[in-house]
């Protein structure tokens, strides 16, 4: 079964006390990404992956960083989390090969209060 | 200006209504264009995709997009109270891949 497995569902912390947030995808795909969704804002992409070792940025890059060391994991990383990153966060893997989009999955989502 | 532009309704409608959800975008490179469902406390799920221009259909639900003017739709029809969710649209420029979402349009289907 194509899975994408956030951790933790949910996470309180307090300013500054550095958090990351794992996502693991079980489908091989070289794609994957980091949204945050707000309301009002939409869904917003933070930082995306096309394969091991390749990140950039989204819309919203600043104050995340993330890093793909194996083809399965992109973990999010706050160094040093604000009251404004409060928020809910979706991560996905894609299977985007040969310039063709053919398939995305989205975890159930970390809600984060800061 | 935007790179993606949706209303975000809310959008009340019948059962059985042909439903219309639309997107404008801004920048003329984009080359995918996505439609997501997301129910409420869920994740999005990828309902259909489109490369480039023309209408792509699945089921119930056609895809079209206008590079001439910049809009892309998802029509829903004979709509059921289970397709009540927000639906966003999403583009991703085929030279740089980063996908850019619009806000999510909030539709209710009522029995």
């Amino acid at each position: 079964e194509a899975q994408v497995t956030q951790n933790p569902r949910y996470l309180i912390t307090v300013t500054g006390k550095k958090l990351t947030v794992t996502c693991s995808q079980n489908m091989n795909h070289e794609y994957m990404s980091w949204y945050r969704q707000d309301p009002g804002l939409g869904l917003r992409q933070i930082y995306y992956s096309m394969n091991v070792e390749v990140t950039d940025k989204g819309d919203v890059p600043e104050g995340y960083k993330v890093s793909r060391k194996e083809k399965r994991n992109f973990p999010l990383i706050l160094e040093s989390p604000s009251p404004n990153q409060t928020s809910l966060y979706f991560c996905a893997s894609s299977l985007f090969a040969g310039g063709t989009w053919h398939e995305q999955y989205f975890g159930s989502g970390t809600r984060l209060s800061v | 200006q935007k790179e993606v532009e949706q209303d975000p309704g809310p959008l009340s409608v019948p059962e059985g209504a042909i439903v219309s959800l639309n997107c404008t975008y801004s920048n003329s490179a984009f080359q995918y264009f996505m439609w997501y469902r997301q129910y409420s406390r869920k994740g999005p799920e990828l309902l259909m995709y489109t490369y480039s221009s023309g209408n792509k259909e699945d089921g119930r639900f056609t895809a079209q997009v206008d590079k001439s003017s910049k809009y892309i739709s998802l029509f829903i029809r004979d709509s059921q109270p289970s397709d009540s969710a927000t639906y966003l649209c999403a583009i991703l420029k085929g030279s740089n891949y980063k996908l850019t979402f619009g806000k999510g349009t909030l539709l209710t289907v009522n029995p």
